[in-house]
C-alpha cells in the first residue's frame, strides 16, 4: 500500500516560514491535499490538488509537489498556526484514501 | 447550512458491535463520495471506508470484512456498521465528504464520536 512520511514536528517563530514536507513514492503524480487538526477539533482542509487553497483559508498557506515530495508552507507563521498537519493522497489505482502520519507545528 | 453530524459511538465490549450514522444537511449524500476516517486516542488520522456515489464501496485492510458502509438516501445519511470490534478500533470516528471539486479531498468534516471497545 502506498505510504506518505512527515516529520513528527516542526518548530517556527512568529513571523518566520513552516516546511512541512510528505514524501510518498512518485507523489509528484498524485493530487495532495493538508489537513489542519487543532486539539479537540476536527480536520480543517487548507491546501488541496498540490496548491489550492478553499475559501477562506489565508494566502499564508500554499503548497507544493514534485517528484518525491510535497511541502505545505506557511508564511508568517501566527501562534493560531499551532496544530497538528497530515497529508493525505487519493490512490485512485486502488481505491484507497492514505493520510501522512501528521507533524506537530509549534510555533516558539 | 452544510454540515456533518456524527452519533452512535459508545462503549462496547470486545467483539461486539456497533453503528455509527452520520447526518448530512445543505448537501446530498447519494451525490458525493463519502467516507469514514478515525483517529485513535493521541494517534494520527487513518482513513476507514468510501461509499462512491455510484455505491461503490471499499475499506481499508484493518477493516475489511468487518466494517460495512452504506447510506440512506432518504434520510440523507451515511453509516458504518461495526462487528467483530477490537480494543485497537477505539477512535474518534469521524465522516467526511470528499469533493470532487477539490480533487476529492474531504471538504467537509462532522464533528467526531467516540467509540470505546474496552471489557
Amino acid at each position: 500500500s502506498y505510504v506518505l512520511t512527515q516529520p513528527p514536528s516542526v518548530s517556527v517563530a512568529p513571523g518566520q516560514t513552516a516546511r512541512i514536507t510528505c514524501g510518498g513514492n512518485n507523489i509528484g503524480s498524485k493530487s495532495v491535499h493538508w489537513y489542519q487538526q487543532k486539539p479537540g477539533q476536527a480536520p480543517v482542509l487548507v491546501v488541496y490538488d498540490d496548491s489550492d487553497r478553499p475559501s477562506g483559508i489565508p494566502e499564508r498557506f500554499s503548497g507544493s509537489n514534485s517528484g518525491n515530495t510535497a511541502t505545505l508552507t506557511i508564511s508568517r507563521v501566527e501562534a493560531g498556526d499551532e496544530a497538528d498537519y497530515y497529508c493525505q493522497v487519493w490512490d485512485s489505482s486502488s481505491d484507497l484514501w492514505v493520510f501522512g502520519g501528521g507533524t506537530k507545528l509549534t510555533v516558539l | 447550512e452544510v454540515q456533518l453530524v456524527e452519533s452512535g459511538g459508545g462503549l462496547v465490549q470486545p467483539g461486539g458491535s456497533l453503528r455509527l450514522s452520520c447526518a448530512a444537511s445543505g448537501f446530498t449524500v447519494s451525490s458525493n463520495y463519502m467516507s469514514w476516517v478515525r483517529q485513535a486516542p493521541g494517534k494520527g488520522l487513518e482513513w476507514v471506508s468510501v461509499i462512491y456515489s455510484g455505491g461503490s464501496t471499499y475499506y481499508a485492510d484493518s477493516v475489511k470484512g468487518r466494517f460495512t458502509i452504506s447510506r440512506h438516501n432518504s434520510k440523507n445519511t451515511l453509516y458504518l456498521q461495526m462487528n467483530s470490534l477490537r480494543a485497537e478500533d477505539t477512535a474518534v470516528y469521524y465522516c467526511a465528504r470528499a469533493s470532487s471539486l477539490e480533487r476529492f479531498a474531504f471538504d467537509i468534516w462532522g464533528q467526531g464520536t467516540m467509540v470505546t471497545v474496552s471489557s
